[in-house]
């Protein structure tokens, strides 16, 4: 499968605790997105690299949340200090480079439950 | 500024005939638009998107989008449903002015086709 790949696919952690989600995108795309979905709504974008430079960060990526992709290769998202607001899924999209309107790919996502 | 609607929580349509799920977006410049389709347990996947030139844009598994500037809509289409295209799709904009590569996503409209 050459497709975009996240591990783990669910993680059950209790409050205070930190945690890292990986994300192996398509191995040509120059791009990487990070986003977070929670039920009912639409994927809110967390953070974007291209290549090994993260470019842009939402606000709501608070100080808690880390992301790197040291290699431009896979990325890591890191969640400090859990809080129950944190449960939600995680998705990774990669894309290719150069042209504005390339589509995303998405991963199946990292389901992340806060106790 | 970028925004998009999906105005249907839900779109509910017997199998063969023609269903429409709807799209309105808000752009300070001109639009870039996608559709993608998320099934139970998957990530999301692209169906289409519209860049520039004919409004009617033609995607995968005979989904279709007509572009509507005056109403700014982008609401996708299929002739004949089936059963199996049961699932969650959004609609996303990326606003060219600006040259930002992040889209934002609607809500999303669970589409349910009847047998």
């Amino acid at each position: 499968d050459t497709g975009v790949s996240q591990n783990p696919r669910h993680k059950i952690t209790k409050r205070g605790q930190n945690v890292t989600f990986r994300c192996d995108p398509i191995s040509e795309h120059n791009r990487l997105y990070w986003y977070r979905q929670t039920l009912g709504q639409g994927p809110e974008f967390l953070t974007y690299f291209q290549n090994e430079a993260q470019l842009e960060k939402s606000r709501l990526l608070s100080d808690r949340f880390s992301a790197e992709r040291p290699k431009g290769s896979f990325s890591t998202l890191e969640i400090q200090r859990t809080e129950q607001g944190d449960s939600a899924m995680y998705l990774c999209a990669s894309s290719r480079s150069g042209k504005q309107w390339n589509e995303q790919f998405f991963g199946p996502g990292t389901r992340l439950t806060v106790l | 500024a970028q925004s998009v609607a999906q105005p249907e929580d839900q779109v509910n349509v017997a199998e063969g005939n023609p269903l429409t799920v709807k799209c309105t977006y808000s752009v300070s410049g001109n639009p870039y638009l996608f559709w993608y389709v998320q099934y139970p347990n998957r990530g999301l996947q692209f169906l289409l998107k519209y860049i520039t030139g004919d409004n009617l844009v033609k995607g995968s598994y005979g989904f279709e989008a007509e572009f509507n500037k005056s109403q700014t809509s982008f609401h996708l289409k299929k002739p004949s449903a089936l059963v199996s295209d049961s699932a969650l799709y959004f609609c996303a904009v990326r606003d060219i002015t600006g040259g930002s590569y992040i889209p934002t996503f609607g809500r999303g409209t669970s589409l349910i086709v009847h047998p």
